[in-house]
């Protein structure tokens, strides 16, 4: 089945600096993916999804890379602040012929420093 | 923006006690999960539900496990009886559809077995 890598597990930057986390998934048929943030304590809340159609999305404060070729999807946190601090974890859903199981990657916990 | 609530949110209990962890997803939501987070680690699906049925569930969802949502009330997940590996927060999800695949997650409920 999926697999999902996600590197780095910890990441410690100082407010300001971009916080870079990437993930590998093994499905080619993979279509659906999705980053969420996890503060202590709390639930997962969805900061994006992409479809395989798009290669860049933006939010507010962070890009999102989708690279299909290579099997890899990124989060660049732009100038990260104090409260960016959080576990992140991206997810992948296969296509229409699974009922929407999300594979998550292991997370990265990230400390942004004042 | 839409919410899932679980109750309780916190449960201790003795080994080979029954527990039965409730969900109430967002109200149109048609399908509906479980997950499993041990702590410090990823989220792991356990199953998706849909019209009344299991349609998949994974290799941690063992026979002492069910789900049900009995005329639309709670969606619950019932361990029965429960052993000390099953101490993790247990996440519920609900979707609109299955193709949208957007996924929304209550708190969870942290579920201590002793």
């Amino acid at each position: 089945g999926e697999q999902v890598e996600q590197r780095p597990p910890h990441l410690s930057v100082r407010e300001g600096d971009s916080a870079f986390i990437t993930c590998t998934y093994t499905d080619p048929n993979s279509y659906y993916f999705f980053w969420y943030k996890q503060e202590p304590g709390a639930s997962l809340q969805l900061l994006m999804k992409v479809f395989s159609s798009t290669e860049i999305n933006e939010g507010q404060g962070f890009t999102v890379l989708l690279n299909k070729k290579d099997k890899r999807l990124s989060l660049n946190l732009t100038a990260a602040h104090p409260g960016d601090s959080a576990a992140y974890f991206c997810a992948v859903s296969a296509t229409s012929g699974s009922f929407n199981k999300l594979t998550f990657g292991a997370g990265t916990r990230l400390a942004v420093c004042p | 923006g839409p919410k899932v609530l679980q109750i309780p949110s916190h449960q201790i209990i003795d080994m080979g006690q029954m527990v039965t962890l409730n969900c109430d997803p967002v109200s149109n939501h048609l399908y509906f999960y479980w997950y499993k987070q041990i702590l410090g680690q990823q989220m792991e699906f356990l199953v998706n539900f849909y019209n009344g049925k299991v349609m998949e569930k994974s290799k941690l969802f063992k026979d002492q496990f069910s789900v049900e949502r009995p005329d639309g009330s709670y969606f619950t997940l019932k361990i029965q009886p429960t052993a000390l590996e099953d101490s993790a927060v247990y996440f519920c999800a609900s979707s609109l559809d299955r193709n949208y695949a957007e996924q929304f997650f209550g708190p969870g409920t942290r579920l201590t077995v002793l």
